[in-house]
């Protein structure tokens, strides 16, 4: 069963940061891009990152391109998103997901960052 | 490019109903449309994708469309149930970028 377990959440101040992590089980890891999908609380789905098989190329939602980055390791089965210089808009659940052209995608539980004073 | 889609819909069991994805700019058939369904307190699941193909396990009431001359994809749910009732979201490709809709709140009165 493929499971997707995000941790790292929780309130930090504006411009503060803030790192999330997500450790997979289930399948062969490093097969599979993986990608950070946010939703602020009672708004809609944004994408917000993906990172390749082999971590050599990452993209960004241009809202947070130079602020977040997306990493893995291979060896833990897990990706990362460090989010530096945080800001209000950027509250929200952050969702660890496999997502697929071809369903399914796997999703997260999701993990909370609340940004503010 | 922005997917914009009405923000609800509403209907009785029974009945058909069309929610609606419009692209900003570029063609609607460029990228392929995925939909996502979203229960209160769930993770999303795939209802339709590649336009209008459907998953294992969704309901031959689920269909998706595309037109070309308006620029949109379409989610039809025909003979719709209580447990319909929840958020969907069409998705679409920028190159390698992810692109969602707004969102559209299904009620079944």
């Amino acid at each position: 069963e493929v499971q997707l377990v995000e941790s790292g959440g929780g309130l930090v101040q504006p411009g503060g940061s803030l790192t999330l992590s997500c450790e997979a089980s289930g399948f062969t890891f490093s097969d599979y891009r993986m990608s950070w999908v946010r939703q602020a609380p009672g708004k809609g789905l944004e994408w917000v990152a993906h990172i390749k098989q082999d971590g050599s190329e990452t993209y960004y939602v241009d809202s947070v391109e130079g602020r977040f980055t997306i990493s893995r390791d291979n060896a833990k089965n897990s990706v990362y998103l460090q989010m530096n210089s945080l800001r209000a808009e950027d509250t929200a659940f952050y969702y660890c997901a496999r997502l697929s052209l071809l369903p399914p995608s796997y999703w997260g539980q999701g993990a909370l960052v609340t940004v503010a004073s | 490019f922005r997917l914009t889609q009405p923000p609800s819909v509403s209907a009785s069991p029974g009945k058909t109903i069309t929610i609606s994805c419009t692209r900003s700019s570029g063609s609607i058939a460029t990228n392929y449309v995925q939909w996502f369904q979203q229960r209160p307190g769930s993770s999303p699941t795939t209802v339709i994708y590649e336009d209008n193909q459907l998953p294992s396990g969704v309901p031959d009431r689920f269909s998706g469309s595309i037109d070309s001359s308006s620029n949109s994809a379409s989610l039809t749910i025909s003979g719709l149930k209580t447990e319909d009732e929840a958020d969907y979201y069409c998705q679409s490709y920028d190159g390698l970028k992810w692109v969602f809709g707004g969102g559209t709140k299904l009620t079944v009165l």
